[in-house]
């Protein structure tokens, strides 16, 4: 257990539906970050948060929405989703959005998209 | 931009014998990071172990040790004393000394620890 805690587990939805990928951490970290892994592709990142600002967007499609209300806590709320979009959402946190920082990943969330 | 290549997507070994994952970068930088995860099946990375770029001793914890050959652009692993827990998906990863810090993770490497 790395303290990066990922909700659901798994979760099938449809294309018109709208749903949302929750990450916290209890490691006092002030950066988080989203990563997708998608089946015999690299890790992407996607979005990272350093002290709940925003300050990276990978040229992520808006259907991805990403929160994050303080640092403990990061959301991904999806709509509107492609077949393509299904992967493992990975969500990782790190003291600070550094150089050398040690990243502490959470389980992920297996997304169906159908 | 960076590139990260794994080029074994899958090996086998042996409870406690040695096994050798390699993977190799690309970059024109003098001063980066470099990285091992591990994902077993609860599908958590895990740092494995960790080379800083201007160190020329290579990296050691327990039975994980790195091959870094800076010129060459090389880093594997090398896993000695193979146990069932080592089998997962092991990523190498590279990431800038400058400003940018962004982690680029190669294809990843299946290893079996067969008994």
């Amino acid at each position: 257990e790395t303290g990066v805690t990922q909700t659901p587990r798994h979760l099938v939805m449809g294309m018109t539906n709208k749903k949302s990928l929750k990450c916290e951490q209890h490691l006092g970290h002030n950066a988080m970050y989203w990563y997708k892994q998608s089946a015999k592709k690299p890790l992407e990142l996607m979005f990272v948060y350093n002290f709940k600002e925003q300050t990276e967007n990978n040229s992520v499609p808006s259907r991805f929405s990403p929160e994050c209300p303080n640092s403990s806590h990061l959301f991904l709320h999806l709509h509107t989703l492609q077949p393509e979009d299904s992967a493992l959402y990975l969500c990782a946190s790190s003291p600070i959005q550094g150089v050398n920082e040690k990243l502490f990943f959470g389980s992920g969330t297996q997304l169906s998209v159908l | 931009a960076q590139t990260v290549t794994q080029s074994q997507p899958e090996m086998s070994v042996q409870e406690a014998e040695t096994v050798t994952l390699s993977c190799t970068y690309d970059t024109s930088e003098n001063n980066y990071y470099l990285f091992w995860y591990k994902q077993p099946p609860s599908r958590q990375m895990i740092l494995v172990i960790r080379q800083e770029a201007y160190k020329q001793q290579n990296a050691t914890e327990n039975r994980f040790s790195v091959n870094f050959q800076k010129a060459a652009k090389s880093f594997s692993l090398k896993i000695s004393d193979s146990q069932l827990g080592d089998t997962a998906m092991y990523f190498c990863a590279f990431r800038s000394g400058g400003s940018n810090y962004k982690l680029t993770f190669g294809k990843g490497t299946l290893l079996t620890v067969n008994p």
